[in-house]
């Protein structure tokens, strides 16, 4: 089967940066996402990450590394807007589902 | 707004009941996805549609039905509903059956009574 362990909360304070890892199994890969989700809201879209190395878009990067079945989100400058939910997620092989972690609280403080 | 429209947006039914959730992806994606999200929970996949054809399933209850037509719209149906079928269901689209970014609605709340 498939599964994905990313840590259930972090915090960080405005303007500082902060590390988001996820670590999967899976029989094969076919790529790893990254999604934010604010309370009450759905989830968008952020990064996505098929080959190993690092993604950067604007103030989030997103980083992989196939060998070691890892990835991280980072998240610069941080603004107390990115307090969220993030969400890593795993696609094991062209015709499998793709699966969520559970997710990573994160709290920014003033 | 990502395009993807889903309806109702609330539901509020009593237990044993049957409810319809209805999902219109983006113009132009093939695929759709039905996501369940309890409190305080991840996202549990339920099943994937490709042009109109089941493309992965996860571990979607048997009382769980989904299809999607030929106008690419997908109707996810709910039914004999007991108390912790009480969530927040999302639906997804994407243009194509591998994609690796998702467009989310804004989901359906179910609440069981």
């Amino acid at each position: 089967g498939q599964s994905l362990e990313q840590p259930s909360e972090v915090t960080a304070v405005e303007g500082a940066i902060v590390q988001i890892n996820c670590t999967y199994q899976t029989s094969g890969f076919y790529g790893l996402s990254w999604y934010q989700q604010h309370d009450g809201g759905a989830p968008t879209f952020l990064s996505y990450n098929a080959l190993d190395g690092l993604e950067e878009t604007g103030r989030f990067s997103s980083f992989l590394s196939r060998s070691d079945s890892y990835g991280y989100l980072l998240l610069q400058e941080l603004q107390m807007k990115d307090s969220a939910s993030y969400f890593c997620a795993v696609k094991g092989n062209r015709d499998d589902k793709i699966i969520f972690g559970k997710g990573t609280r994160l709290h920014i403080l003033p | 707004d990502s395009g993807v429209t889903q309806t109702p947006k609330h539901l509020i039914t009593a237990t044993g009941q049957r409810v319809t959730l209805r999902c219109s992806p983006r113009s132009g994606d093939l695929s759709v996805y039905w996501y369940q999200q309890s409190l305080d929970q991840g996202l549990q996949f339920l099943i994937q549609y490709y042009n109109g054809e089941e493309r992965a399933k996860g571990n979607i209850l048997e009382r769980f039905s989904a299809q999607q037509f030929p106008d690419l719209h997908s109707e996810l149906n709910l039914s004999s509903l007991e108390l912790g079928d009480s969530a927040l269901y999302f639906c997804a689209s994407s243009v194509g059956a591998d994609a690796g970014e998702l467009f989310f609605g804004e989901g359906s709340r179910l609440t069981v009574l």
